[in-house]
């Protein structure tokens, strides 16, 4: 089983829509939790720190239940520039693992 | 610039050739991780530095593979007799406490 799972989708909505992305990690261990964004070609870069209390970043809302090891992130009112591969990241120890990413494309 | 600054963007080498990549983290981080990254997977942990001691390497890091950071500063990764599956985007990330800031990358293609 790998640490940090992803469905890969990708993912199809409508501008204006609201799209839901879950992840799951294995190591119990973990103490930080991240999501990332990734354009094509490009670097990650972090999108949001995900908190045990969840936390909201505008359209953004990322959750965390420790007890079911799994994270999640909502989008709302989608964007086209929200068009992406959304990573899911968790922290066992020092070094930051990550998912395999879920494509997100949103449609005009 | 204040980010982290990989060199070169894009490399391409012949089988059985030596590369060299370099990193420059931000000034102040002092933790400094080269990842590697193939189409439709996320980053894959290579190793790290703190300061200038090697804390980790990954099994993905065959004997082919070597990482230095002399002075606790910029970072390369070497990689010996590269094959073909060599082939992707190494990153290199630097951080101080949580969260990490990711250079752009070298693409390396071997062919």
């Amino acid at each position: 089983r790998k640490e940090v799972e992803q469905d890969p989708g990708p993912f199809n909505v409508p501008e204006g829509a609201t799209v839901a992305f879950n992840c799951t990690y294995s190591n119990s261990a973990s103490q930080s939790f991240f999501w990332y964004r990734q354009d094509c070609r490009k670097e990650p870069k972090l999108l949001m720190s995900v908190y045990s209390s969840g936390n909201e970043d505008g359209r953004f809302t990322a959750q965390l239940n420790r007890a079911s090891q799994y994270i999640s992130l909502l989008i709302r009112d989608s964007k086209l520039s929200d068009s992406a591969t959304y990573l899911c990241a968790v922290t066992p120890y020092d070094k930051v693992i990550f998912g395999p990413g879920t494509s997100l494309s949103v449609i005009p | 610039d204040t980010g982290v600054s990989q060199d070169p963007r894009h490399k391409i080498t012949k089988r059985g050739q030596n590369v060299t990549f370099r990193c420059d983290p931000i000034s102040e981080h002092n933790r400094l991780y080269w990842y590697r990254q193939t189409l439709g997977q996320g980053p894959e942990f290579l190793t790290y530095f703190q300061n200038e001691a090697q804390l980790e390497k990954s099994r993905l890091l065959s004997d082919r593979f070597s990482a230095e950071r002399p002075k606790g500063s910029f970072s390369t990764l070497e990689i010996q007799r590269t094959e073909q599956g060599d082939s992707a985007m190494y990153l290199c990330a630097s951080s101080l406490s949580d969260g990490y800031t990711f250079g752009s990358g070298t693409r390396l293609t071997v062919v």
